[in-house]
């Protein structure tokens, strides 16, 4: 049974500063790290797809690393916005066809007080 | 670009009874995959689609059950619904020689067993 492990459960952040949260994931037989952020009542959106070890990816103010060999990931949010504030989901890929789906951990929820 | 749609939003149900959800995939994507997300848990993988055969499977009992029509659009039946089937089930599709099984998600049919 595959385990993908999110800290912390849940974030408070003040508007403007910076936080990072963490995934972990099994080490062997890695084929994809996937992040999404998911706004209530709305779908989960792709931020990013990892696949090699010291992948650093960005996409505005959000940043993610990775590390296969020791198994996490970390997200990195920059002068944290209201609209930040979401829960922000891991997902270990371990198939080419996807067959086996998406193992997701529970999620970061993060919240930005103003 | 039509992205993932799902229906109905929410449903409630009673035990013993059977339930349907509908998906209907982003224009282009060959793949769909159904996920149920419980509460405090992350999303977990029931199945996946491919050309109208199921073509992976999550730890899913046989009554959670699947189509896929020749325009790729989807439904999860579940019969014999139990209070633990209440959850966010959510659909995503994908191209099966998709980049590292990026998936898409809808947002979700919110299901309500009593």
């Amino acid at each position: 049974i595959l385990n993908v492990e999110q800290s912390p459960q849940s974030l408070h952040v003040q508007e403007g500063d910076s936080t990072n949260f963490t995934c972990s994931f099994p080490s062997s037989n890695f084929y994809a790290l996937h992040w999404y952020r998911w706004e209530t009542a709305k779908s989960p959106e792709a931020l990013f797809v990892m696949t090699l070890n010291g992948d650093e990816k960005k996409k505005g103010r959000i940043s993610a690393t990775l590390n296969t060999k020791e198994g996490y990931s970390y997200l990195y949010i920059k002068g944290s916005q209201p609209e930040d504030s979401a829960t922000y989901l891991c997902a270990f890929g371990h198939s080419g066809g996807g067959a086996d789906g998406l193992t997701f951990g529970k999620g970061t929820h993060l919240i930005i007080q103003p | 670009e039509t992205g993932v749609t799902q229906s109905p939003t929410h449903l409630i149900k009673t035990r013993g009874q059977q339930v349907t959800l509908r998906c209907s995939s982003q224009s282009g994507h060959n793949t769909v995959s159904w996920y149920q997300q419980a509460l405090g848990q992350g999303p977990q993988f029931i199945f996946q689609y491919y050309r109208e055969e199921e073509n992976g499977r999550g730890n899913f009992p046989p009554r959670f059950s699947g189509l896929q029509f020749p325009n790729y659009s989807s439904e999860l039946n579940v019969n014999a619904l139990e209070l633990d089937d209440s959850a966010l089930y959510l659909c995503a599709s994908s191209l099966v020689t998709g980049r590292y099984n990026e998936q898409f998600f809808g947002p979700g049919t919110r299901l309500t067993v009593l």
